[in-house]
């Protein structure tokens, strides 16, 4: 089985843009749709980027996502950071067996 | 679609914890779906446990596969987690989600509340 790397932590301004990775140890990253979830204090994760790149309706478009084969990553940039999009923000995939794997989670501050 | 946990909030060290998730809003059984529990130890990060199809196609994560159950019961439009002696590790708060199959499994698009069971004696 693979797993998925996350930063522990990225902290940014109000109005920046962030950039927050997920890198897969084995095996393209380009195999398996990767997924981003949002989780508040106390709240279930909601979608924010699903199949790589695609966003969910309400979800506005200062969120993107990407993948990069060179690196072997994906990314979720959030641009115009808003104090709203502090939270934990957690990469998802699978393997070819249907397995799910969640990267660590990435504690995103906007100071 | 609405999903909700329900089961004892604790659960003795050693004893098998058991969890439902009732849908409501649409059929367990119109296929195309994998519905799955994952779990969340306070302070840290998501674990996936497992998933069913409707027709009781199981998929297990590797490092809890011989201490976990997953049953569907369509008639009541509900699915089941079990898991086999417990210990504090077990403590988390559970979710129950669902993703859609196509080509691919894709994402978790809906998730239940979450409930927290704690394992001590």
């Amino acid at each position: 089985n693979f797993m998925l790397t996350q930063p522990h932590s990225v902290s940014e301004s109000p109005g920046k843009t962030v950039t927050i990775s997920c890198t897969r140890n084995s095996g393209s990253i380009a195999i398996n749709y990767v997924h981003w979830y949002q989780q508040r204090p106390g709240s279930a994760p909601t979608t924010v980027i699903y199949e790589d790149d695609q966003r969910p309706s309400g979800i506005p478009d200062r969120f993107s996502g990407s993948i990069d084969s060179s690196s072997n990553s994906a990314s979720l940039i959030i641009s115009g950071l808003k104090t709203e999009d502090e939270a934990d923000y957690y990469c998802q995939s699978y393997n070819s067996s249907n397995v799910v794997v969640f990267g660590g989670g990435t504690k995103l501050t906007v100071l | 679609v609405q999903l909700q946990e329900s089961g004892p909030g604790l659960v003795k060290p050693s004893q098998t914890l058991s969890l439902t998730c009732s849908v409501s809003g649409g059929s367990i059984s119109s296929g195309h779906y994998f519905w799955s529990w994952i779990r969340q130890p306070p302070g840290k990060g998501l674990e996936w446990i497992g998933y069913i199809y409707y027709s009781g196609t199981t998929y297990y994560s590797p490092s809890l596969e011989s201490r976990v159950t997953l049953s569907v019961d369509t008639s009541k439009n509900q699915f089941s987690l079990k898991l086999t002696s417990v210990t504090a590790a077990d403590t988390a708060v559970y979710y129950c989600a669902r993703a859609f199959y196509g080509s691919q499994v894709t994402n978790f698009a809906f998730w239940g509340q979450g409930a927290l069971v704690t394992v001590s004696s």
